[in-house]
C-alpha cells in the first residue's frame, strides 16, 4: 500500500508565526495534495501538485504557500499563522489514470494549534 | 467550481439495518464519484467508487448508486456492522486543466452503528 508520512504528527504555534507541515511519499506517484479537515466542512484543497517543481493553487489557498522541491516531497508553508489555521492537516498523494479517477492515500495527519 | 453536498452530517442506525448517504453535485462533466471511510483516529481510506458510464456498483455490502440526470450519488450499507462505525466522505471530480481533475468533497457524514 501507498506510503505518505507526514511530520510533525502535533504542533502548536503562535500566532504570526512560521509553521511548516512536511510530507513524504514513497510510491512515484506524481499528484501531491494539501487538505484541511474541519468539521462542517470536510476534507478541504489547500494546495495540490503534479510533479516536482509545480504547486497549484486549490480551493483555499490563501493564508498557505506550498513546496514541492522533489517527487517524494511536499510541504505546506504558514508563513504567518492565524487561529484560523487551527485545523488537522492532510497529505495525500495519488496518479490518476485515463479518465481521471484517481486513489488518493492519504497521511496520518497533522494536528495543528495556533495559539 | 463544484460544490459537493451530503446529508446527513450524523446518521445512528441499529446493528443490522441499513445506512445510506446522499451526495448531490452541481457541475454536469463530473465523472468519478469515489467514497472515503475515515475511522476515528485515522486518516480516510477509498472504500468503492463509481464512475460517470455506470449507474450501481456493488462491492460487497457496500452499493454505490449514481443519477447524472438529478446529479445525485449515495451509498449504501446493508447489514451493517459495529466496525462500519466512522466518517464517511462523498466526493466528485473537478476539470482543474484539460488534463488534470481534481476531488470535491462533501461534508462528511458521521456514522454509529448501535447493538
Amino acid at each position: 500500500e501507498a506510503a505518505v508520512t507526514q511530520s510533525p504528527r502535533n504542533k502548536v504555534a503562535v500566532t504570526g508565526g512560521k509553521v511548516t507541515l512536511s510530507c513524504n511519499q514513497t510510491n512515484n506517484h506524481n499528484n501531491m495534495y494539501w487538505y484541511r479537515q474541519d468539521t462542517g466542512h470536510g476534507l478541504r484543497l489547500i494546495h495540490y501538485s503534479y510533479g516536482a517543481g509545480s504547486t497549484e493553487k486549490g480551493d483555499i489557498p490563501d493564508g498557505y504557500k506550498a513546496s514541492r522541491p522533489s517527487q517524494e516531497n511536499f510541504s505546506l508553508i504558514l508563513e504567518l499563522a492565524t487561529p484560523s489555521q487551527t485545523s488537522v492537516y492532510f497529505c495525500a498523494s495519488g496518479d490518476q489514470d485515463w479518465g481521471g479517477a484517481e486513489t488518493l492515500y492519504f497521511g496520518s495527519g497533522t494536528r495543528l494549534t495556533v495559539l | 467550481g463544484e460544490q459537493v453536498e451530503q446529508l446527513p452530517s450524523i446518521l445512528r442506525v441499529q446493528e443490522g439495518s441499513s445506512a445510506s448517504i446522499n451526495c448531490s453535485y452541481e457541475d454536469s462533466a463530473s465523472n468519478y464519484f469515489p467514497w472515503y471511510k475515515q475511522e476515528p483516529g485515522e486518516n480516510p481510506k477509498l472504500i468503492i467508487d463509481i464512475r460517470s458510464n455506470m449507474e450501481r456498483k456493488q462491492i460487497q455490502e457496500l452499493i454505490v448508486l449514481l443519477d447524472k440526470k438529478a446529479k445525485r450519488f449515495s451509498l449504501h450499507i446493508t447489514d451493517t456492522q459495529p466496525g462500519d462505525s466512522a466518517m464517511y466522505f462523498c466526493a466528485a471530480s473537478e476539470e482543474a486543466s484539460s488534463s488534470f481533475s481534481k476531488l470535491v468533497f462533501g461534508q462528511g457524514t458521521s456514522l454509529s452503528v448501535v447493538p
